[in-house]
């Protein structure tokens, strides 16, 4: 149980297009989701915390205008790549906390690639 | 501020060794700690979760512990094999509603049959 299911897995996209992510918490109700992003042999670094119903709250040197989060069901939340450019090729991936353990589970991550 | 240390940074062992995998948080003041594993350009899987009132968790051939006065956890896989390869996180969650996860920077861990 607990799964937050990422889509795409991976997306190769033009640069100056956007690209959305999706995350959804397929079993339990996802009230906060977490953003991440994650450059080769790093760790993860939090970009945004999402709450529903609520604008998101953004980490320190990450652009809004850039990452836009959506989080309009306890069930869905969205990342949106605007005017992508190759610095923003990245592994992202979306987390939520399941209140029920007092756990997090992670989605499957998605590998953006800006040609 | 709470940070969250991993060593080491990456360990070798020939298949059949038991090993430990450290981590040391900075403030003890927790809600809980969480032992993932990443596979290469995979996401996170979630291994052991171990609540702040808790000593230990067991899972398989994994073992968590956690002394949270002391800061420490420790994962321990015994008999390891090949498809143990991978890197394992730490993270602490912070006491308090809404809050993301600390990571530690991780371990890796190539298993050699």
């Amino acid at each position: 149980g607990a799964v937050v299911s990422q889509h795409p897995s991976w997306v190769i996209c033009k640069s100056g297009t956007s690209v959305k992510i999706e995350c959804r918490s397929l079993d339990f109700q996802a009230t906060t989701m977490f953003w991440y992003r994650q450059f080769p042999k790093q760790s993860l670094m939090l970009m945004a915390t999402s709450n529903e119903g609520s604008k998101a709250t953004y980490e320190q040197g990450v652009e809004k205008d850039k990452f836009l989060i959506n989080h309009a069901s306890l069930t869905l939340s969205t990342l949106t790549v605007t005017s992508a450019h190759p610095e923003d090729s990245s592994f992202y991936i979306c987390s939520a906390v399941v209140e029920r353990i007092g756990g997090y589970t992670f989605g499957s991550g998605t590998r953006l690639t800006v040609v | 501020k709470q940070e969250v240390t991993q060593i080491p940074a990456a360990l070798s062992v020939p298949e059949g060794e038991n090993l430990v995998l450290n981590c040391s948080f900075t403030d003890s003041a927790i809600y809980n700690l969480q032992w993932f594993r990443q596979d290469p350009g995979k996401g996170l899987t979630s291994l052991l979760l171990i609540q702040s009132s808790q000593r230990e968790q067991t899972s398989g051939r994994l073992n968590a512990s956690l002394d949270k006065s002391s800061g420490r956890s420790t994962l321990y896989i015994a008999a390891s094999q090949p498809g143990d390869s991978a890197t394992y996180l730490c993270a602490v969650r912070p006491i308090g509603a809404g809050t993301a996860l600390i990571f530690g920077k991780g371990t890796t861990l190539s298993v050699s049959s």
